[in-house]
C-alpha cells in the first residue's frame, strides 16, 4: 500500500532562513505528489503538485519541491521563511488511476522572529 | 466559484447521538470526497462519489457511518450512535474528472467533538 513519511513532526526556522520540509513516499511507480498547507481551523490548500514532466515544481507563496525518483523523495523548500508561513504542511501522494489521496502525518512549521 | 463549503463548522454532541454533516462542492465538480483528520494526523480517506454513485469506501467507514450524494451535488455524512473516538475534523473535497491530475479542493472542515 502507498505510504508517505514526513520527517519531523515539528520544524523551527528563523525568519529569513531556508525552509526544508522532508517527504518520502513508497511506490514502485512514480505517483502524483502534492504538498498541502493547513492554517489553524482551516481546510487544506494546495501548495504545489507534481504529475509529469519537470521534476522541480514551483508553487504558491514562494515554495518549490523537487521530485527525485531515485530517492523516492519530494522535499519542500522555500529560500526565505516569513512569519506567515507558520502552519502545518502535509505531503501527499496519489497513485495513477486511483482517486484517493494518501497523506503524511504532517509537519508543523514554526517561524522564529 | 465560492469553493467547497461545509456545514456546520463545529458540532458538539453527546455519545450515542446521531450527527449529520453537509458538504457543498465546487459547482462544476463531479467528484466529492470525505476525509477524517484526527489530532496530530494527516487526513484519512473515508469515501468518494462520482456524481451520485459512491465508488469507494474505506475500511475506516464503519457501519455507523453513511454518506449520500442523492442528486450528484451536495453530500451528507451521517454518523449514528457517536462514540468518543469519532471526535475529529471531517473534511470534504471535490474535483473534476476533466482535470487530468484529479486535483482536489478542500473545504474548511467540520470539527466534531463527542462528549
Amino acid at each position: 500500500a502507498q505510504s508517505v513519511t514526513q520527517l519531523g513532526s515539528h520544524v523551527s526556522v528563523s525568519e529569513g532562513a531556508l525552509v526544508l520540509l522532508r517527504c518520502n513516499y513508497s511506490s514502485s511507480v512514480p505517483p502524483y505528489l502534492f504538498w498541502y498547507v493547513q492554517y489553524p481551523n482551516q481546510g487544506l490548500q494546495l501548495l504545489l503538485k507534481y504529475t509529469t514532466g519537470a521534476t522541480l515544481v514551483k508553487g504558491i507563496n514562494g515554495f518549490e519541491a523537487e521530485f527525485k525518483k531515485s530517492e523516492t523523495s519530494f522535499h519542500l523548500t522555500k529560500p526565505s521563511a516569513h512569519m506567515s508561513d507558520a502552519a502545518e504542511y502535509f505531503c501527499a501522494v496519489s497513485d495513477l488511476g486511483d482517486d484517493k489521496i494518501i497523506f503524511g502525518k504532517g509537519t508543523r512549521l514554526h517561524i522564529l522572529p | 466559484d465560492t469553493g467547497v463549503s461545509q456545514d456546520p463548522r463545529h458540532k458538539i454532541t453527546k455519545r450515542g447521538q446521531n450527527v449529520t454533516f453537509r458538504c457543498d462542492p465546487i459547482s462544476e465538480h463531479n467528484r466529492l470526497y470525505w476525509y477524517r483528520q484526527t489530532l496530530g494526523q494527516g487526513p484519512e480517506f473515508l469515501t468518494y462519489f462520482q456524481n451520485e454513485a459512491q465508488l469507494e469506501k474505506s475500511r475506516l467507514l464503519s457501519d455507523r457511518f453513511s454518506a449520500e450524494r442523492p442528486k450528484g451535488s451536495f453530500s451528507t455524512l451521517e454518523i449514528q450512535r457517536t462514540e468518543q473516538g469519532d471526535s475529529a475534523m471531517y473534511l470534504c473535497a471535490s474535483s473534476s474528472t476533466s482535470t487530468p491530475t484529479y486535483e482536489q479542493y478542500f473545504g474548511p472542515g467540520t470539527r466534531l467533538t463527542v462528549t
